[in-house]
């Protein structure tokens, strides 16, 4: 089955630090989403991407769907404590109705 | 609009016992989804729903059921309850594009 490889597992990064992580496939996907989950809360959309080569920002968050289609970028820019979460990206293909999320990346911002 | 709603917030169960989660959205989407959330570990998908009247299992489907009798509510039944199904549970609506949005979780503790 498709297989989502995300990395890193975890950040620990200073106050103000932009960050960068990413989320690779063996298989294309049509669309990729960002989420954040906060504990005790669940999965937030933070940015959904539908095309190849597509930038998107919210905020400081910039997300890119890869030109391969196999592959996307979620960069958080002049990061604050609140930024603290794990991060999921998904990806969805044509044939399919369900999303298949990487691992998670854990990030933890020291103030 | 409320989004996706989830009762209840968190329920103990005994070995055996039988419980419905409920799950409501007021945003008119046709697909639905159930996800279970282990600690410190990714979604997994145990049933999904493209309509009213129609249901499809996911990864994790065994020890569950479902239904969809309308747009809005998609309940998740466990009807014996085993310690393995300790878990978080995350409902979740699609838009026609692909994103989906998750309701807050409920939690399960199964003694």
């Amino acid at each position: 089955g498709q297989q989502l490889n995300q990395s890193p597992q975890s950040m620990f990064i200073q106050e103000g630090e932009d960050v960068s992580m990413n989320c690779t496939s063996s298989s294309i996907f049509n669309t990729w989403l960002w989420y954040k989950q906060d504990p005790g809360e669940g999965p937030v959309l933070l940015i959904a991407l539908y095309k190849a080569g597509e930038l998107t920002s919210n905020g400081r968050l910039t997300a890119q769907f890869g030109i391969t289609r196999k592959d996307s970028f979620l960069n958080i820019s002049a990061s604050i404590p609140s930024d603290v979460g794990i991060y999921f990206c998904a990806g969805q293909n044509n044939a399919g109705n369900m999303l298949t999320f990487g691992g998670g990346t854990r990030l933890m911002v020291k103030p | 609009n409320a989004g996706v709603t989830q009762t209840p917030k968190f329920r103990i169960l005994k070995i055996g016992q039988s419980m419905t989660l409920q799950c409501t959205q007021d945003m008119n989407h046709n697909y639905m989804y159930w996800y279970r959330q282990d600690p410190g570990m990714g979604l997994k998908l145990i049933y999904y729903s493209v309509g009213a009247g129609i249901t499809d299992k996911g990864e994790v489907p065994n020890g569950y059921n479902v239904s969809r009798s309308t747009t809005e509510d998609f309940p998740l039944r466990l009807e014996l309850a085993a310690p393995s199904q300790t878990s978080v549970y995350f409902c979740a609506s699609r838009t026609t594009t692909g994103a989906q949005y998750f309701g807050p979780g409920t939690r399960l503790l199964v003694l």
